[in-house]
């Protein structure tokens, strides 16, 4: 079992669509989670950092489920400019806090 | 520029030649990381350095792969006698270590091709 699971998708939906996104991550002793946005042949850039009170920025609104161990993102109102792939991110513990990534889910935004 | 920055941004070698990329992080960032994303797939952890020390290497860092940073700023990654699975984007990034969040942040990457 991968340590942190996402649905590559891709996700294809129209302008003005809301569209969500899971992750389910395995070790129960994360302590922080975030969503990367990442374009096509580009580095992944900070979306959001993902809190248990769950937390919202515009249009992205992000939710962590400690005792389901999974992050979701909401994106409302989609734009053509949110075409990207969306990487689940959790930070290993142990003390060197490396990041721990999914496969990302691909997100198209159609017109 | 005050980001992560990576150097060469491409690179397409021969199977066999060796080839050196170089990291400069956020100047004030104690915490540097290097990873390996291939197409397709997330990026996957190689090394860890906390300022000078190399703290972690991952399984994925075969003996062909050493990692530097000798005065705990800017570090380089080397791979020996290159292989045609090494190709792949070469990501560095950096943190900082009184951050208690660990936000990391990415440079654009290297990119190698071998052939």
């Amino acid at each position: 079992r991968k340590e942190v699971e996402q649905d590559p998708g891709p996700f294809n939906v129209p302008e003005g669509a809301t569209v969500a996104f899971n992750c389910t991550y395995s070790n129960s002793a994360s302590q922080s989670f975030f969503w990367y946005r990442q374009d096509c042949r580009k580095e992944p850039k900070l979306l959001m950092s993902v809190y248990s009170s769950g937390n919202e920025d515009g249009r992205f609104t992000a939710q962590l489920n400690r005792a389901s161990q999974y992050i979701s993102l909401l994106i409302r109102d989609s734009k053509l400019s949110d075409s990207a792939t969306y990487l689940c991110v959790v930070n290993n513990p142990s003390g060197t806090y490396k990041y721990i990534f999914g496969t990302g889910t691909r997100l198209k935004v159609l017109a | 520029d005050t980001g992560v920055s990576q150097n060469p941004r491409h690179k397409i070698t021969k199977r066999g030649q060796n080839v050196t990329f170089r990291c400069d992080p956020i100047s004030e960032h104690n915490r540097l990381y290097w990873y390996r994303q291939t197409l397709g797939q997330g990026p996957e952890f190689l090394t860890y350095f906390q300022n000078e020390a190399q703290l972690e290497k991952s399984r994925l860092l075969s003996d062909r792969f050493s990692a530097e940073r000798p005065k705990g700023s800017f570090s380089t990654l080397e791979i020996q006698r290159t292989e045609q699975g090494d190709s792949a984007m070469y990501l560095c990034a950096s943190s900082l270590g009184e951050d208690t969040v660990h936000i990391q942040y990415f440079g654009a990457g290297t990119r190698l091709s071998v052939l």
